[in-house]
């Protein structure tokens, strides 16, 4: 089946760590994003890639990385530099940019 | 200030009640999406529309991008419908704004 799968479910960090969210698709897309989700907000865009080896940055990149060597993968790691991290991120995919994103099941990450 | 607003944020039906779910936006868009999260904080995209009316099922999506207006419609409710649901838009190539969601629970 084809789908996108975010993992882990849960995660926990320790203040001044990195940590590195995974995100996979075999739906073939081109494009992939990454949202963060905060209890009574919208969405927000973290960053996204519209192909392989380039990426933009969306409203709220800072204290975050990505990467796209590879069609399939767009990890996001959430740095020190973040100082609220604590949030639910949603990866998303789809076709092109123009088209409608699948979204996968989402990674809530806490600090300890 | 919010680019795209929905109303109402909470919204309660009997079950076969027809809803409305509404979403006004105040840029000029490419494209606008209707999505659907459930309990569990999954995400599914039901419609995306640059104009005009679309329909699956018992959901139907319209737009007026002259009134920067969106409706969402479900008629013959039922409690499975139950879930936020989160208009947003895309805005020249990497403007995307949402709505912060329309809780909706429909009861037996």
């Amino acid at each position: 089946d084809g789908g996108i799968t975010q993992s882990p479910k849960y995660l926990f960090r320790k203040e001044g760590q990195n940590v590195t969210l995974s995100c996979e698709q075999n739906l073939n897309h081109d494009a992939m994003y990454w949202y963060r989700q905060d209890p009574g907000q919208g969405l927000r865009l973290i960053y996204y890639s519209q192909i392989v080896n380039d990426f933009q940055k969306g409203d709220i990149a800072e204290g975050y990385s990505v990467s796209r060597e590879k069609k399939e993968s767009f990890p996001l790691t959430v740095t020190s530099a973040q100082k609220n991290p604590t949030a639910f991120y949603l990866c998303a995919s789809s076709i092109d940019i123009d088209q409608p994103q699948h979204f996968g099941d989402g990674t809530r990450l806490s600090i300890l | 200030k919010n680019e795209v607003e929905q109303s109402p944020q909470n919204l309660t039906a009997q079950e076969g009640e027809f809803i409305t779910i509404n979403c006004s936006y105040s840029v000029g868009i490419s494209a606008l999406h209707w999505l659907q999260q459930h309990p569990g904080g999954g995400i599914v995209s039901l419609f995306m529309l640059s104009s005009g009316k679309k329909k699956h099922g018992r959901l139907i999506a319209t737009i007026n991008i002259q009134e920067k207006h969106s409706s969402l419609h479900i008629t013959a409710s039922h409690p499975r419908d139950s879930a936020v649901y989160i208009c947003a838009v895309r805005w020249g190539s990497n403007q995307f704004y949402f709505g912060t969601g329309t809780s909706l629970t429909v009861i037996p």
